[in-house]
């Protein structure tokens, strides 16, 4: 059974502070590995697709790291801001099919 | 651009009652579409990919001829839960994706069920 870890499941910060986020999944048979926001009633959106190992993508303050021979990701974010509260979804893809396999997510709750 | 709607956002309905719940990619043509379904403190679980003009491929454990999917167009894709029981009430999301190249998903809003 193929799973897909997510740590911590939430995390409290103030604002202003840098937080980071860990997504564990299977180091055989990647494809791709997805990252998600999802604030409560409103679609998730998408943040990063990541299909290189050592791959680094950022996107304003948010930034995440790949490793697919240990098989992890980091999500980064700098400077949270109020706004940045959300649940973060990591999601893994083992072929073109597209079908993913997620993780429960780490709920972010930025304090002002 | 990339936005998928689902409807409807929340139902309520009595056990032994059909509900179709509908996913549209507003401003692109998705090749593929998928069916989530989470239930209360876990993750999202895929129940099957959708191909438009082509039969739904389900995931092991998922009754076919419980949830019915029709993909009939490039711009939509439902799900009929069929005679659903209090034991289907859940939180249905779909997403879609353009290509095969295009691996993005775009997520619609979900949709709450509650069955009586």
């Amino acid at each position: 059974i193929l799973n897909v870890e997510q740590s911590p499941q939430s995390l409290h910060v103030q604002e202003g502070d840098s937080t980071n986020f860990t997504c564990s999944f299977p180091s055989s048979n990647f494809y791709a590995l997805h990252w998600y926001r999802w604030e409560t009633a409103k679609s998730p959106e998408a943040l990063f697709v990541m299909t290189l190992n050592g791959d680094e993508k950022k996107k304003g303050r948010i930034s995440a790291t790949l490793n697919t021979k240990e098989g992890y990701s980091y999500l980064y974010i700098k400077g949270s801001q109020p706004e940045d509260s959300a649940t973060y979804l990591c999601a893994f893809g083992s072929g073109n099919t597209g079908k993913l396999i997620f993780g429960q997510g780490t709920t972010l709750q930025v304090k002002p | 651009g990339a936005v998928v709607s689902q409807h409807p956002s929340r139902v309520i309905c009595k056990s032994g009652t059909s509900v179709k719940i509908e996913c549209r990619s507003l401003d692109f043509q998705a090749t593929t579409m998928f069916w989530y379904r989470q239930f209360p403190k876990q993750s999202l679980m895929l129940m099957a990919t959708s191909n438009e003009g082509s039969k739904a491929t389900y995931e092991q454990g998922v009754e076919k001829d419980k949830f019915l999917i029709n993909h009939a167009s490039l711009t939509l894709s439902t799900l009929t839960v069929t005679s659903a029981h209090p034991e289907d009430s859940s939180f249905y999301i779909c997403s879609a994706r353009r290509t095969v190249e295009q691996e993005t998903q775009y997520f619609g809003p979900g949709t709450r069920l509650l069955v009586l």
